[in-house]
């Protein structure tokens, strides 16, 4: 059974670089069936697709953030990572990781983890 | 971008009656080559992630309740709960798979009257 857990601080100062892991159990991130996302939630807020990256290290960002993401993938460890860098306070939010299919649907979602910017 | 709207932004229905929700993308996300509408509908209830209920814009993942079906055309879409149960007490997301960026609606709340 798929499980898919971020991991990372949990506060972060402003101007900093934002990262996190997600680790993947129940399935690989070497996958060619899939794709490895990250999606945003700010307190009491709608949802954010931030981007995505292939097993092959290809990636694809959301325009609006793309000059400050990076993501990656370490198929040794099953687990792909976002950094997002230059944070402020409109980046606290719920960060999630997930899985999506080859036609981008979005199936799976880790429980989320927290990240506030505040110094 | 495509932007997703819906409405109401939140509604109150009594147990066993039904409730709907409207989602409104400003694109087709209509792809004709496969005839798919790239839409899906999540379900998600407080601290917890969201679940997709929908995909494909009327077809339900597995192991979601047949009481909630989908519907809708290349840029007008439906989300139907046929008897509200107390469980259903939510925030509904529609969401376009279409094009990059993947965009979500603001959201429905749904609770019991």
């Amino acid at each position: 059974q798929l499980q898919l857990q971020e991991s990372g601080p949990g506060l972060v100062k402003p101007s900093e670089t934002l990262s996190l892991t997600c680790t993947v159990s129940g399935d690989s991130v070497s996958s060619s069936s899939f794709y490895w996302a990250w999606i945003r939630q700010p307190p009491g807020k709608g949802l954010e697709w931030i981007g995505s990256i292939y097993y092959s290290g290809s990636t694809y960002y959301n325009p609006s953030l793309k000059s400050r993401v990076t993501m990656s993938v370490d198929t040794s460890k099953n687990q792909f990572s976002l950094k997002l860098n230059s944070v402020t306070a409109t980046d606290t939010a719920v960060y999630y990781c997930a899985r999506q299919d080859n036609q981008w649907l979005v199936g799976r979602w880790g429980q989320g983890t927290l990240v506030t910017v505040s110094s | 971008d495509i932007v997703m709207t819906q409405s109401p932004d939140s509604l109150a229905v009594s147990l066993g009656e039904r409730a709907t929700i409207n989602c409104k993308s400003s694109q087709n996300v209509l792809y004709s080559p496969d005839n798919k509408k790239y839409l899906a509908w999540y379900q998600q209830k407080p601290g917890q992630p969201p679940k997709m209920l929908i995909y494909w814009a009327s077809t339900r993942d597995s192991g979601v309740p047949d009481r909630f079906s989908g519907s809708g055309s290349g840029t007008d879409f439906t989300l139907t709960i046929s008897s509200l149960q107390a469980e259903d007490v939510a925030v509904y997301y529609c969401q376009q798979y279409y094009s990059n960026p993947f965009t979500f609606g603001p959201g429905t709340k749904v609770d019991i009257k």
